[in-house]
């Protein structure tokens, strides 16, 4: 499933404190994505990445931003954490526009 | 914007029945759709993709048709074992003006599949 790895898994932390989620991914795929999964809302597209230093905002960006300075890695920072960002956060990559998607495992992520 | 639904939500099957998993989405304009299997807890796993162009891929108990006039597409699950208990998720890549969108995903709600022995 395209080597994609997400950390931390598992992460509690306090209103207003930054957080930064992590995507590292080794089969050299171009395209990245943030997605977010929450009941009754499903999947919904935060930040996505073209390439190395090309991002663009998604659907649900307010309160978001992300980085990628190497191919591998796409950084997803909540600069101040608010409990409606409590949810569980998936990594997407893809070779080419119209090529199969793949996810990584998710990181839940609890806000208190 | 699309929408796309999924049709049921839920879904209670004995073991060894074939079943149809419905989805629809309102923009025509769409490049491809993906069908995906997500456990409890962990991440979506790709089952099949389906290019614009094509009207189904198969792979092995799994069939994929798509309609894109329409605007459905339909997941067949033959001879349904315990193990194919999941949510089961679509998503449409759509085209925007400019001929893609950057291969961003729209997805439906899922349906919840149950398989009792």
């Amino acid at each position: 499933d395209a080597g994609i790895t997400q950390s931390p898994r598992h992460k509690v932390t306090e209103t207003g404190t930054p957080v930064t989620l992590r995507c590292h991914q080794t089969e050299n795929h171009r395209y990245m994505y943030w997605y977010r999964q929450d009941p009754g809302h499903g999947l919904r597209l935060i930040h996505y990445s073209y390439g190395v230093k090309d991002t663009d905002k998604g659907e649900v960006s307010d309160g978001y931003s992300v980085s990628r300075s190497k191919t591998e890695d796409f950084l997803l920072t909540l600069e101040s954490a608010t409990s409606s960002q409590t949810s569980v956060y998936f990594c997407a990559t893809r070779q080419g526009l119209y090529t199969e998607a793949f996810f990584g495992q998710g990181t839940r992520l609890t806000v208190v | 914007k699309q929408e796309v639904t999924q049709i049921p939500a839920a879904l209670s099957v004995p073991e060894g029945e074939n079943l149809v998993l419905n989805c629809s989405f309102t923009d025509s304009a769409i490049y491809n759709l993906q069908w995906f299997r997500q456990d409890p807890g962990k991440g979506l796993t790709s089952l099949l993709l389906i290019q614009s162009s094509q009207r189904e891929q198969t792979s092995g108990r799994l069939n994929a048709s798509l309609d894109k006039s329409s605007g459905r597409s339909t997941l067949y699950i033959a001879a349904s074992q315990p193990g194919d208990s999941a949510t089961y998720l679509c998503a449409v890549g759509l085209l925007n003006a400019g001929g893609t969108s950057y291969g961003k995903l729209t997805f439906g709600q899922g349906t919840i599949l149950t398989v009792h022995p």
